[in-house]
């Protein structure tokens, strides 16, 4: 049964700074891995959708890279701004629609 | 840009009262889903839905669920008898392939007293 875990469970960094939010997950054959944000009490807006046969997806400020044999991936956030704050849920798609993990809560601090 | 919609937000309702909840996909998506989030909870799959059937359920989608494409545009779920551990956000997405990206909508807060 596929797992998804997602380190670390909260993250708080100043204004400005890059940072790094990862995902893991147990079993490596999935079709597709996708990165949500989502606001307190709201819904899931997509952020990024890789691809098992892709290695990296960029969308601005965002960067995902994906590793499947290892079971990783990671969401790279540039230059970030207090407007990210929210909880990032990685997803990945194999032989049942979306697992998820439970997400990392980044408080980005002006 | 497109959007997936749900109806209501919030809802509350006493155990063992049927509810229906709503969901009008992006229009020329072929795959739907139900999703719920417990409180503190993971996102979890409940049921995907293609060419007017069920084409996966897990094992949360037992028998007081139903879901139906009452026309053109709606998804809806039902609960029969709802119970106090049903309680949860309910998530309805969409995609256009099996494989393609999903869409998320805005989410119905099911609470059951």
């Amino acid at each position: 049964k596929q797992e998804v875990t997602q380190i670390p469970a909260a993250l708080s960094v100043p204004e400005g700074e890059n940072l790094v939010l990862n995902c893991s997950f147990t079993d490596s054959a999935i079709y597709n891995l996708q990165w949500f944000r989502q606001d307190p009490g709201k819904g899931l807006t997509s952020l990024l959708l890789i691809q098992s046969s892709q290695r990296e997806q960029t969308s601005g400020r965002l960067n995902a890279s994906l590793d499947k044999s290892s079971g990783r991936s990671t969401l790279y956030i540039a230059a970030s701004q207090p407007g990210d704050s929210a909880t990032y849920l990685c997803a990945v798609r194999g032989n049942t629609p979306l697992v998820f993990g439970k997400g990392t809560r980044l408080s980005v601090i002006a | 840009e497109p959007e997936v919609t749900q109806t209501p937000s919030h809802q509350v309702t006493q155990m063992g009262q049927e509810v229906i909840l709503r969901c009008v996909p992006i229009s020329n998506h072929l795959y739907f889903y139900w999703y719920r989030q417990i409180l503190g909870q993971k996102v979890e799959f409940l049921v995907s839905f293609y060419n007017n059937e069920i084409s996966e359920k897990s094992e949360i989608f037992d028998d007081q669920f139903s879901v139906e494409r009452p026309d053109g545009s709606n998804f809806t779920l039902k609960i029969r008898s709802t119970k106090l551990e049903d309680s949860a956000m309910y998530f309805c997405s969409s995609g256009l392939a099996d494989l393609s990206e999903q869409y998320f909508g805005p989410g119905t807060r099911l609470t059951v007293t």
